[in-house]
């Protein structure tokens, strides 16, 4: 079970916008920032925003983060077939010494 | 270009051990905490380890506690991860993946060595 709470799937056709949510606790996401992460099978995860917000330098402004309370979000706009994957969200949690907790991951199907 | 090679993976029996390694190159290896992320088949990605940058600090899941110890060495710009008394359920996918501390962000991972459990 992960620590934070994704739904497993999620769909939209070419052009649509979705947003794929994370919850958390006090100790995670409601005292630090949120990561997102696009993963395709067998390659290495791939940064898509990071301090909740933030695009590094090459990500389309058409992916964007928000993060209210201990909850947090991504959007997707302009929908394109590529945009199938995994998306995962991260935080740092305070707990036991500190450690990195993860969702368990929302598989986005492009119809 | 920063890049992150894993290596070390392979089948192995139950109660055997691994040792995975990662190479960096493209930064200053020795002033970056980094981490060891785990993805078994079919599931989502977890958090197995990470250690500071000058070896100071080091964390383990509790799911690997006791058995696995992170390592590195920053003259060799690389990461180490000993994996004894391996189980079945520790079969999966391993990524070693650089933390950017100011962000608090793991920005970049390799591309991840696979490691099989199994009789």
């Amino acid at each position: 079970q992960s620590v934070l709470t994704q739904p497993p799937s999620a769909s939209g056709t070419p052009g649509q916008r979705v947003t794929i949510s994370c919850s958390g606790s006090s100790s995670n996401i409601g005292s630090n920032t949120v990561n997102w992460y696009q993963h395709l099978p067998g390659t290495a995860p791939k940064l898509l925003i990071y301090s909740n917000n933030q695009r590094p330098s090459g990500v389309p402004d058409r992916f964007s983060g928000s993060k209210s309370g201990t909850s947090a979000s991504l959007a997707i706009s302009g929908l394109q077939s590529e945009d199938e994957a995994d998306y995962y969200c991260a935080a740092w949690d305070d707990s036991l010494n500190g450690r990195w907790v993860f969702g368990g991951g929302t598989k986005l199907t492009v119809l | 270009q920063v890049q992150l090679v894993e290596s070390g993976g392979g089948l192995v029996k139950p109660g055997g051990s691994l040792r995975l390694s990662c190479a960096a190159s493209g930064f200053t290896f020795s002033d970056y905490y980094m981490s060891w992320i785990r993805q078994a088949p079919g599931k989502g990605l977890e958090w197995v380890s990470y250690i500071s940058s000058s070896s100071s600090y080091t964390n383990y899941a509790d799911s690997v506690k006791g058995r696995f110890t992170i390592s590195r060495d920053n003259a060799k710009n690389s990461l180490y991860l000993q994996m004894n008394s391996l189980r079945a359920e520790d079969t999966a996918v391993y990524y070693c993946a650089r933390e950017d501390l100011r962000s608090r962000t793991l920005d970049y991972w390799g591309q991840g060595t696979l490691v099989t459990v199994s009789s």
